[in-house]
């Protein structure tokens, strides 16, 4: 069974240009997720989708952050413009919507903004 | 709010050393449990899971027990590989019902072991 795939794995930009992440989840998998993971601490989450439609977005920072996922499979996370905090590994996860499901993750997007 | 604390790193061990990594939570309800390693390179893997009060989750010579009266999940492993070198992460899922896994994390505790 394929993993959650997420490109590219790298990325570095100057502050206030713009950047996009994408996200593949696992066939099947009707949540996704995005987390950020900055350096030294534990992966906060920034929006939950159920199939293309948004469960939670209370900690993305709508005014620079956007997702989208329109055919209820890939995921796009942008960022625009950029500043330096958002210096991070961006994380795609997914799930199945069921009780006790577990989530899976990729490998990431590391942002080095500069 | 929910939040999860768990022991600073850096943990550096010599190899067949016992391990224990402590985790304690705070959260409203009955969440569940889970403890997370992050190898280097590679993306976030479940490492083991609980759900409810006094369950004990086990994996690859790993455990921890959902200690309610304490609020606790520490991470235990009898005796450490150098293939253990990685971060973990603990973190709880509040209870909400079907379909949600959002997850709430510490800041990771990096494991180094040594031969």
């Amino acid at each position: 069974e394929a993993g959650v795939a997420q490109s590219p794995r790298y990325k570095i930009i100057e502050k206030r240009q713009s950047v996009a992440f994408w996200c593949n989840p696992i066939s099947g998998h009707a949540t996704l997720y995005w987390y950020q993971q900055i350096l030294g601490q534990g992966p906060k989450l920034l929006i939950q989708f159920q199939n293309n439609g948004v469960v939670d977005d209370s900690q993305l920072p709508k005014d620079r952050f956007s997702a989208e996922r329109l055919k209820g499979v890939d995921s796009t996370l942008k960022i625009q413009p950029a500043k330096l905090e958002d210096s991070a590994v961006y994380l795609c996860a997914s799930s199945t919507p069921f009780v006790n499901t577990e989530a899976f993750f990729g490998q990431g997007t590391r942002l080095t903004v500069v | 709010g929910n939040s999860v604390t768990q022991m600073e790193g850096p943990v550096t061990l010599s190899e067949e050393a016992f391990l224990t990594i402590n985790c304690t939570y705070t959260a409203t309800g009955y969440p569940s449990l889970f403890w997370y390693v992050q190898y280097p390179g590679e993306g976030l893997q479940l490492l083991l899971k609980a759900t409810k009060a006094d369950d004990k989750g086990s994996n690859k010579g790993f455990e921890a027990t959902y200690r309610k009266e304490t609020t606790s999940f520490h991470l235990e492993k009898g005796s450490v590989q150098v293939s253990d070198s990685a971060v973990y992460f603990c973190a709880l899922r509040p209870y909400s019902g079907a379909g949600s896994y959002q997850l709430t994390f510490g800041k990771g505790t990096k494991l180094s072991v040594i031969p």
